[in-house]
């Protein structure tokens, strides 16, 4: 049982270059979530999802977007990545997302250069 | 901003001694959760308490909620080496459709 899956683990980018992380869970989980985890900042909420289709903004979604086209995968995506997105990404998925607990990946470390 | 607020950021203590760290919160909450994050890891789930219940315990863990005070508070007992790690707590709002707000974390540091 592999839980919840991110990939890429390590990525460089440019400035200006677009990417895509992905995170899949084999739970059959209905909530996901991406978090972005910067030094002294905690977790931040940037989008989530509480089903296949849907995608609700969180604390800071400027320059990402996501997709939920199918119920295990989540995407999170920089079309124009900036300096300011150097961070550790982290996704995260839960059975209905009310009293649950959350399951996360082991991160994506992301240096944009 | 964020919902939960903890303190102390930072927590240096012998083995065997007790951790306790404090997290507040400022909207209506459905529950409260506590994760821990070892260095370079993702989080993992510790123990969640529910709006309505005051105090919980898993092993060594002790947590109590005051939703008068909306704050929380996450008692280690006996602590050990093995406990270094950064606690978070989370609160999921009251209706905010399952949305999960981390903290900011507390870094234990126990000595041995």
């Amino acid at each position: 049982n592999a839980g919840v899956t991110q990939t890429p683990k390590f990525r460089v980018l440019k400035t200006g270059q677009s990417m895509t992380l992905l995170c899949a869970q084999d739970m059959n989980h209905e909530y996901m979530y991406w978090y972005r985890q910067d030094p002294g900042m905690g977790l931040r909420l940037i989008h989530y999802s509480v089903g296949e289709g849907t995608t609700a903004k969180g604390e800071v979604p400027d320059g990402y977007n996501v997709s939920r086209l199918k119920k295990q995968n989540f995407l999170l995506g920089l079309e124009s990545a900036a300096p300011s997105q150097t961070s550790v990404y982290f996704c995260a998925s839960s059975y209905n997302g009310y009293e649950a607990e959350a399951f996360f990946g082991q991160g994506t470390r992301l240096t944009v250069v | 901003s964020q919902q939960g607020e903890e303190d102390p950021q930072a927590l240096s203590i012998q083995e065997g001694e007790n951790a306790t760290m404090n997290c507040s919160y400022k909207t209506s909450i459905n529950n409260l959760q506590w994760y821990r994050q070892n260095s370079g890891r993702g989080l993992v789930h510790l123990i969640l308490i529910r709006s309505n219940e005051r105090e919980k315990h898993s092993g060594r863990l002790r947590v109590t909620l005051d939703t008068s005070k909306k704050s929380s508070s996450l008692l280690i007992t006996a602590s050990r080496a093995a406990d270094t790690a950064s606690y978070f707590c989370a609160t999921e709002g009251y209706n905010q459709g399952g949305k999960l707000i981390f903290g900011q974390g507390t870094e234990l540091s126990v000595k041995p």
